[in-house]
């Protein structure tokens, strides 16, 4: 009963550094989605993919860049952190079939940038 | 494009009390509409959704009522209890190819005893 795990739960990170969040789903689901939370923001979409070897860019995807290289992964890298990007990111997969399918979360990557 | 409106929050209720978070939107076409929950220190959960013109969605005591003529879907909750404390967002899915879902800002509750 997996579902979508996000590794790591927290991390922190100097300016400048680079980093990968990974997430795994185990539902078989053909999309898959990272998202950026932050307090009086809401859910901004970072990247998304349909499938495995496809990907696209959401609302805020400057800074960031991912890979679907298997179609349970979806990896988001910072390839040089900045303070900016402190957030807490989330993951998230859904079916392809059908406008209405939700989308299922992982718990969360809080990330810290100094 | 998308968007959704939540009411502001936070907003902090007895408990037994009725809960109402207004949520409205707009989009084109007809989407489909969605609550999501998010308890402390967790991820999202979908609460319910409605996918249709005057569809209800219910699931946990809560309620909501796609009212495409207002273009809303205010969740409802006849008597809230502690355990319903957490952040509620709104949200809609667009369809087309790649079925994005649009948030709105979040509702923060707290229930007191």
């Amino acid at each position: 009963n997996a579902g979508v795990t996000q590794t790591p739960k927290f991390r922190v990170l100097k300016t400048g550094q680079s980093m990968t969040l990974l997430c795994a789903q185990d539902m078989n689901h053909e999309y898959m989605y990272w998202y950026r939370q932050d307090p009086g923001m809401g859910l901004r979409l970072i990247h998304y993919s349909v499938g495995e070897g496809t990907t696209a860019k959401g609302e805020v995807p400057d800074g960031y860049n991912v890979s679907r290289l298997k179609k349970q992964n979806f990896l988001l890298g910072l390839e040089s952190a900045a303070p900016s990007q402190t957030s807490v990111y989330f993951c998230a997969s859904s079916y392809r079939v059908g406008g209405n399918q939700p989308q299922h979360f992982g718990d969360g990557t809080r990330l810290s940038i100094l | 494009g998308n968007s959704v409106t939540q009411m502001e929050g936070p907003v902090t209720l007895s408990e037994e009390a009725f809960l109402t978070i207004n949520c409205t939107y707009t989009a084109t076409g007809y989407p489909s509409l969605f609550w999501y929950v998010q308890y402390p220190g967790e991820g999202l959960q979908l609460l319910l959704k409605a996918t249709k013109a005057d569809d209800k969605g219910s699931n946990k005591g809560f309620e909501a009522t796609y009212r495409k003529e207002t273009t809303s879907f205010h969740l409802e909750k006849g008597s809230v209890q502690v355990s319903d404390s957490a952040v509620y967002f709104c949200a809609l899915n667009s369809g087309g190819s790649n079925y994005k879902l649009t948030f709105g800002k979040g509702t923060l509750l707290t229930v007191n005893p």
